[in-house]
């Protein structure tokens, strides 16, 4: 159970375009969801907390109109990277928390990685 | 200034052996404390999760110690196997309100057969 799938596993564009990563929670609700981003050999850094129905919480130093999250469901929740860039170029990781849960574990997607030319 | 640390260099040990792996943190207050595994190209998978008012948590194979006084955790993993191979993350949780997860660097495990 808890099964959480992200897409797509990767991506590769041009410098400019704006992509979407999406992230479903295949066999529970999730009324919170979390964006991270990875670096290779490094942490995973927190970029925002997506809730159901509500706007996203953004961490300091993350752009909300470069990444704009959308959760319009309790399954579903979505990245979009705007006019993307070389610099954005990194792997992309969605969690999501069952709803109710305080300190329970995220359940987390594959991964998307994201290669901007 | 916050810190989370875990070694940084891999830990290479034989199959049989016990891994152990350590979690620092500084200036933090979690109320728990999770611990992850990640393969390559994958996302992390839970493996246990401890409290701060617990000194031990067992699964299988698997301990964890938490000490809030020294601020730092320690996981182990008794009889490795290869397939134990992989980087584990510590994070931190219930600092606040929120459900976030402050996570460490991780530390990459090399199980030789």
């Amino acid at each position: 159970g808890a099964v959480v799938s992200q897409h797509p596993s990767r991506v590769i564009c041009k410098s400019g375009t704006s992509v979407k990563i999406e992230c479903r929670s295949l066999d529970f609700q999730a009324t919170t969801m979390f964006w991270y981003r990875q670096f290779p050999k490094k942490s995973l850094m927190l970029m925002a907390t997506s809730n159901e129905g509500s706007k996203a919480t953004y961490e300091q130093g993350v752009e909300k109109d470069k990444f704009l999250i959308n959760h319009a469901s309790l399954t579903l929740s979505t990245l979009t990277v705007t006019s993307a860039h070389p610099e954005d170029s990194s792997f992309y990781i969605c969690s999501a928390l069952v709803e109710g849960a305080s300190n329970q574990p995220q359940h987390f997607g594959d991964g998307t990685r994201l290669s901007i030319l | 200034s916050q810190k989370i640390e875990q070694n940084s260099e891999a830990l290479n040990i034989q199959e049989g052996k016990t891994a152990t792996l350590t979690c620092n943190y500084t200036n933090y207050s979690p109320a728990y404390l999770q611990w992850y595994r990640q393969d390559p190209g994958r996302g992390p998978v839970f493996l246990l999760l401890i409290r701060e008012n617990e000194k031990e948590k067992r699964k299988e194979r698997l301990k964890v110690t938490f000490d809030t006084t020294l601020k730092q955790s320690l996981f182990h993993i008794t009889a490795s196997q290869p397939a134990d191979s992989a980087t584990y993350l510590c994070a931190l949780g219930g600092m606040d309100s929120s459900y976030k997860l402050i996570f460490g660097s991780g530390t990459r495990l090399l199980v030789r057969p």
